[in-house]
């Protein structure tokens, strides 16, 4: 199976700056069906970016998804306090469906 | 829109089956893939497998010899039976949906998840 490994696993930042996160697969992930995921305690998990750098419906444009192979990044720019949350990276190109680890992102 | 909201029990012995349910409302039940996904205590999350609105289905091989998904389309319900429980399947167990059919897919909607604990 392929396995995804995110980086760093906390990140702490404040409003207003920029949060890159990464996700490595131990091999390429099939036409890059690779997919971003936001978490927050007590609520759905929420598709943010699909297929690398697909935004998906309702995903504020502050959100951008990029990579290929096997390393992609999530980038947040401006962090608004609704971001700080834990993230997945998730690849649907192989089966079994793998995630990531996740990287938290706090509020520093 | 489309929601889905899982049921079943949040507490089931060790060597029982836990059964659950993803009831779908508001929208097509068909030509979707429909997935259990489980995210245990301070672990990331594990896709356990899929069912197609056909009835076919796919599981993940560390899961796969306890696991039997399957689909009441006329109930717009699909339901997860995991046996021989262990403390490891405690978790959180969620129910989603492929965003679309006919090539691979992320999962574009998730219910909220129910807790599940596995302990005597």
């Amino acid at each position: 199976e392929i396995v995804l490994t995110q980086s760093p696993g906390t990140l702490s930042l404040s409003p207003g700056e920029r949060a890159t996160l990464s996700c490595r697969a131990s091999q390429s992930v099939s036409s890059n069906y690779l997919a971003w995921y936001q978490l927050k305690p007590g609520q759905a998990p929420r598709l943010l970016i699909y297929d690398a750098s697909n935004r998906a419906t309702g995903t504020p444009d502050r959100f951008s998804g990029s990579g290929s192979g096997t390393d992609f990044t999530l980038t947040i720019n401006r962090l608004e306090p609704e971001d700080f949350a834990v993230y997945f990276c998730q690849q649907y190109g192989r089966s079994p469906r793998t995630f990531g680890q996740g990287t938290k992102v706090e509020i520093k | 829109q489309v929601q889905l909201q899982e049921s079943g029990p949040g507490l089931v012995k060790p060597s029982e089956t836990l059964s659950l349910t993803c009831t779908v409302s508001g929208g097509s039940f068909s030509s979707y893939y429909w997935s259990w996904i489980r995210q245990s205590p301070g672990k990331g999350l594990e896709w356990i497998g899929y069912v197609y609105y056909s009835g076919s289905t796919n599981y993940n091989p560390s899961l796969e010899s306890r696991v039997t998904i399957s689909i009441d389309t006329s109930k717009n319900q699909f339901s997860l039976k995991l046996t021989s429980l262990t403390a490891a399947d405690t978790a959180v167990y969620y129910c989603g949906r492929d965003q679309h059919s006919g090539r691979p897919a992320a999962f574009e909607i998730w219910g909220l998840g129910t807790m599940v604990t596995v302990s005597s």
